[in-house]
């Protein structure tokens, strides 16, 4: 069955590096999300992604955040200069088009800031 | 606008119990209503749909939710809980206008079951 996959697990970075987190979305998908939680929080939108651009995004999406799909295949979200409230589980989803139901996730990226 | 609010943080039930999970929501459109579940180390996976068909919704494992308008709640429940059931559980609503694809999730409710 596709699915959407994200890589690293998990990453571990200092405070102030940049880090680029990676999704590959499901082939035929053409809609795309960055949501995050952070621990004990609610699962949060960040920003989505159509035709290139980005379509919407929320108020936690400032400027050290961007996303950008370098290829046919990858999704990335780069922090530019991380802090330690960044520290979060970040999940990837893509749906096939704007008006689907349903968006599929990925088994998220746990970025830990120290 | 739309919120979620998930009742409990954290439920317990034997196995073979009833499963009861709450929901409500509050959206200024129609709204499409969603149950995801993550298991230990996996992503969000989708339990069922509310889009303003049916109001009672059957979704995977044995679960089902029923969209109450007057209400503004959509319950997940499951008859006879299975240990394989013990999971993360997120309630989640977004428009079903054009320009509202984003979907706001509740905090979450972990399900613990007991043998």
């Amino acid at each position: 069955e596709p699915e959407v996959t994200q890589t690293p697990s998990h990453q571990v970075t200092q405070m102030g590096q940049e880090v680029i987190l990676r999704c590959v979305p499901i082939s035929n998908h053409l809609y795309f999300y960055w949501y995050r939680q952070i621990l004990g929080q609610k699962v949060e939108f960040l920003v989505s992604f159509y035709n290139n651009e980005i379509s919407e995004k929320s108020e936690i999406f400032d400027d050290q955040f961007s996303v950008e799909r370098p290829d046919g295949s990858n999704f990335t979200l780069k922090i530019r200069s991380t802090k330690l409230e960044d520290s979060a589980m970040y999940f990837c989803a893509s749906s096939e088009a704007k008006t689907s139901t349903e968006a599929f996730f990925g088994q998220g990226t746990r970025l830990t800031v120290v | 606008a739309q919120s979620v609010t998930q009742l409990g943080s954290h439920v317990s039930v034997s196995e073979g119990a009833l499963v009861l999970l709450r929901c409500n929501y509050s959206s200024s459109v129609p709204p499409y209503l969603f149950w995801y579940v993550q298991y230990p180390n996996q992503g969000l996976q989708l339990l069922l749909k509310y889009t303003s068909a049916a109001t009672l919704v059957k979704g995977i494992n044995g679960f089902e939710a029923e969209f109450k308008k007057s209400e503004t709640s959509f319950h997940l429940t499951k008859p006879s809980a299975h240990m394989s059931d013990a999971a993360e559980y997120f309630c989640a609503v977004r428009g079903s206008g054009a320009g509202s694809y984003q979907l706001t999730f509740g905090k979450g409710t972990k399900l613990s079951v007991i043998p």
